[in-house]
């Protein structure tokens, strides 16, 4: 079945410096992969969407890249803010309409 | 509201009774998602709804889970005799329905203490 594995260690980085979060995943090759932002005692929002055929994708400070041959997804953010703090989930498609989602990564950007 | 709306925020109830959770989607939206949460987890996948068609619920874990949704409104999670690794946050996820990549907007969940 499809994986999904973020590093559960928390990321902890000084403002105004680039965060860099990585997905990898086996078994599947996804048409599609996501990020989510999810703040404490609220649901996921939705970020970026990148398709298999695209190699990077940018929003604002936003940038994800996405390597189907290393079956990895890399989600940076420049300029960090302390706003930025959050857990960021990677998810891809699962077939159909089903989306599946990894444990996400903690970070922290410090003042 | 603009946004998807679940109720209650928090449950708590005992072991062997039944719950059930309530989703209020985006209007408009077709497709309803159901997803479950637990401590330090990714979400799990439990079922999803399109329009009329029958729902894939592949994701649901037992029989003791099921859940309802009339036309393209309210949806219901219900679970039967709760067990303690019921216990999780169930969130609820609406879109368009219009392609896969739809983006799914959640609610702010449904915390679900078994004790």
């Amino acid at each position: 079945s499809q994986k999904i594995e973020q590093n559960s260690e928390a990321l902890n980085i000084q403002e105004g410096k680039t965060a860099t979060l990585t997905c990898n995943y086996t078994n599947y090759s996804p048409a599609y992969l996501q990020w989510y932002r999810q703040d404490p005692g609220r649901g996921p929002v939705f970020l970026l969407l990148i398709r298999e055929n695209e190699k990077e994708k940018r929003k604002e400070r936003l940038k994800v890249t996405f390597d189907t041959t290393l079956k990895q997804s890399l989600f940076h953010i420049t300029a960090s803010q302390p706003a930025d703090s959050a857990t960021y989930l990677c998810a891809l498609e699962g077939g159909g309409f089903k989306t599946i989602f990894g444990a996400g990564t903690r970070l922290f950007v410090k003042a | 509201g603009a946004g998807v709306s679940q109720s209650p925020s928090n449950k708590v109830t005992e072991k062997g009774k039944d719950v059930e959770l309530r989703c209020d989607p985006i209007s408009g939206h077709t497709a309803l998602y159901w997803y479950r949460q637990r401590l330090g987890q990714g979400l799990e996948f439990l079922i999803y709804f399109q329009g009329n068609s029958a729902p894939d619920k592949s994701g649901l874990p037992s029989d003791r889970f099921s859940a309802e949704r009339t036309g393209e409104s309210v949806s219901t999670l219900t679970i039967q005799r709760t067990q303690q690794e019921d216990s999780a946050v169930y969130l609820c996820a609406s879109s368009l329905g219009t392609g896969i990549t739809d983006t799914q907007y959640f609610g702010p969940g449904t915390r679900l203490t078994v004790l």
